[in-house]
């Protein structure tokens, strides 16, 4: 069954602490995105990745990291330097845009972060 | 840098009437405008999109329309069912970086009265 799968899909942190969201793809996609989602906000983007080991900051990247080491992965890491981390994320990813698609974004289900 | 409007906020329509929302864009370059459709606690889905080279696309009870010179387009739900409500979210396509970005509206909850 193809999708994009994240984890975990609730998850609760102390301040301080780093905290690792995942993020899986088998549809042999190019592209990842995470996202950030707050109430009466659009989709804002944190970072993104076209290719396997390269990735660019979005629009909101302060305080989070990300890696891609594989295709399939793209984990992102909010650290203890995002200032108001409690929100909902989403991953996507999308296949390479040519000419005959648009690169439709394929959305996890999200992980919502709640920092106590 | 492109923004994009999305307007109303909260959208309220009895079932069986239509519902439109409207975007607006600032980036005259943009060329691609897709709608996604989020209902509660799940993820958001491609529902239509359009292209800049057109002015308009149906697909059964949705249609959107774009007009380029103006910078705008629109949402148009048609005989609404409960199953519509949802948020909805606008975006436009623009180069930024030398990549391809969408930027998104800030959405629009929609309820569908019984």
């Amino acid at each position: 069954d193809g999708g994009i799968t994240q984890s975990p899909k609730y998850l609760f942190r102390k301040e301080g602490q780093n905290v690792t969201l995942s993020c899986e793809q088998n549809l042999n996609h190019d592209a990842m995105y995470w996202y950030r989602q707050d109430p009466g906000q659009g989709l804002r983007l944190i970072y993104y990745s076209q290719i396997v080991n390269d990735f660019q900051k979005g629009d909101i990247a302060e305080g989070y990291s990300v890696s891609r080491e594989k295709k399939e992965s793209f984990p992102l890491t909010v650290t203890s330097a995002q200032k108001n981390p409690t929100a909902f994320y989403l991953c996507a990813s999308s296949p390479r845009r040519t000419s005959l698609n648009t690169g439709e974004l394929f959305f996890g289900e999200g992980s919502r972060l709640t920092v106590l | 840098g492109e923004n994009v409007e999305q307007h109303p906020s909260t959208l309220s329509v009895q079932e069986g009437d239509s519902a439109v929302i409207k975007c607006t864009y600032s980036d005259s370059a943009s060329n691609y405008f897709p709608w996604y459709k989020q209902e509660l606690g799940k993820r958001p889905q491609l529902i239509i999109d359009i292209r800049s080279n057109v002015g308009e696309k149906k697909d059964q009870r949705i249609a959107v329309t774009l007009n380029k010179t103006a910078k705008h387009f629109s949402l148009h739900i048609t005989e609404t069912q409960p199953e519509d409500s949802a948020v909805y979210f606008c975006a436009a396509r623009t180069l930024m970086d030398s990549n391809y970005q969408l930027i998104w509206g800030a959405g629009t909850k929609l309820i569908i009265k019984p």
